[in-house]
């Protein structure tokens, strides 16, 4: 079965700190991860996928996200914090075999003026 | 090039009633996939579509169904309304709904069951 996890409901940063939210995933064969975020009363926009190749990937807005295979996670990461960065987070698998994404939970992300 | 389209944005329907949210794709995309977004159950797939065709089906009643059409513009239909129904459902789509696809969203249909 395909499974992602989002352990943390809630982050909070402060503006300027670098950010991490966590992924962690669980599929048969290779992953195809991505993540999206969502603004209130908005859809999801795409931020960035990992297909295969370089473990780090680099998206949209300055994030990027690190895949780490043994660890099955797909952490995503910004440098330095925006007030607008501010929105839900959801991170997303697809196994080689399948379709479907299946999604998250998602992670209310909150930065700090 | 424009965005995955929903119309319409919101929706207020009694129990019972039934509904049909629409999907317009990006252009030149041919799968489409929608999903139901509650905030107690999170985002769940419901459908996708490819060519006309169902591919994929959620573990949804089957009071939720949909279609596409042969522009790749999708429907969904809700029949006999119910309260837990009321959710954000979001439409997507892909160019080919392979596993390395993006989907790209819509901004989403609000509907809310009294």
């Amino acid at each position: 079965a395909q499974s992602v996890a989002q352990p943390e409901d809630q982050v909070n940063v402060a503006e300027g700190n670098p950010l991490t939210v966590k992924c962690t995933y669980s599929v048969s064969g290779n992953p195809y991860l991505f993540w999206y975020v969502q603004y209130p009363n908005r859809g999801l926009q795409f931020l960035l996928k990992y297909i295969t190749g370089d473990n780090l990937v680099k998206g949209s807005y300055g994030f990027e996200a690190e895949f780490n295979k043994s660890q099955t996670s797909f952490h995503l990461k910004k440098p330095s914090a925006l007030v607008s960065d501010s929105a839900l987070y959801f991170c997303a698998v697809r196994g080689y075999t399948g379709n479907q994404f299946y999604f998250g939970t998602g992670t209310s992300l909150t930065v700090i003026p | 090039k424009a965005g995955v389209t929903q119309t319409p944005r919101y929706l207020i329907k009694t129990r019972g009633q039934q509904v049909t949210l629409s999907c317009s794709p990006i252009s030149g995309h041919r799968s489409v996939s929608w999903y139901q977004q509650t905030p107690g159950q999170g985002l769940q797939f419901l459908f996708e579509y490819f060519s006309e065709t169902q591919r994929n089906k959620g573990n949804f009643p089957g009071r939720f169904s949909g279609r596409q059409f042969s522009n790749s513009r999708s429907e969904m239909n809700v029949s006999t309304l119910e309260l837990g129904d009321s959710a954000l459902y979001l439409c997507a789509s892909s160019y080919s709904g392979g596993a390395s696809d993006t989907q790209y969203f819509g901004p989403g249909t609000r509907l809310t069951v009294l």
